[in-house]
């Protein structure tokens, strides 16, 4: 069936480096992608989105970019900090929210 | 607001016991979203709520689950006889319209 998936389940980085974090998706008629984060303990919370009539989409520190040519998307970290350390999720829109397995992100300082 | 809140935070019970959830959503927010989440897993969809109607519910709710939004505000989630297998974080989320879903911090099921 129709999946949204991760690429790696883990992701070390070094504070300050850039994180990209992956994202692959089946679904070619989906038309609205999203970002969560997850921190231990917590709820996942939004951190930016994109709709398929985009290929890129700028936030603060964050960049999600989408290719649709190979049902691709990933969210870029810039200037990684210890907070950004978390499990992130990419969602998919199909009237409902169908969310990948996640990647976890570490940060060593 | 203080977003949307769940209760209990955790829940421990004996397996063939019944639970019950319960979820408070942000005020405005006309649509509500329950989801499970086990570990090392992303969230899976549930079923949801516009205003009091529940308009949507995955193959993943049995029998044995059943939620309701009486009033078109807080939502509740009741697992009957439940099973080692319903051990698992329950989220639940609100949003207005097809906004972005706000998700709450999650009710921890434990089945002993």
């Amino acid at each position: 069936g129709e999946s949204v998936g991760l690429h790696l389940p883990t992701l070390s980085v070094q504070e300050g480096d850039n994180s990209i974090i992956n994202c692959a998706y089946s679904n070619s008629a989906s038309d609205y992608f999203i970002w969560y984060k997850q921190e231990s303990g917590k709820g996942p919370q939004f951190i930016i989105d994109i709709r398929s009539n985009m290929d890129k989409r700028q936030g603060q520190r964050v960049t999600v970019l989408l290719n649709k040519t190979v049902k691709h998307l990933s969210l870029q970290i810039a200037a990684t900090q210890p907070g950004d350390s978390a499990v992130y999720f990419c969602a998919e829109n199909q009237g409902n929210l169908i969310f990948g397995k996640g990647t976890k992100l570490s940060v060593k300082p | 607001d203080t977003g949307v809140s769940q209760d209990p935070r955790h829940k421990i019970t004996k397996r063939g016991q019944n639970v019950t959830f319960r979820c408070d959503p942000i005020s405005e927010h006309n649509r509500l979203y329950w989801y499970r989440q086990t570990l090392g897993q992303g969230p899976e969809f549930l079923t949801y709520f516009q205003n009091e109607a529940q308009l949507e519910k995955s193959r993943l709710l049995s029998d044995r689950f059943s939620a309701e939004r009486p009033k078109g505000s807080f939502s509740t989630l009741e697992i009957q006889r439940t099973e080692q297998g319903d051990s698992a974080m329950y989220l639940c989320a609100s949003n207005l319209g097809a906004n972005v879903l706000t998700f709450g911090a999650g009710s921890r099921l434990t089945v002993l």
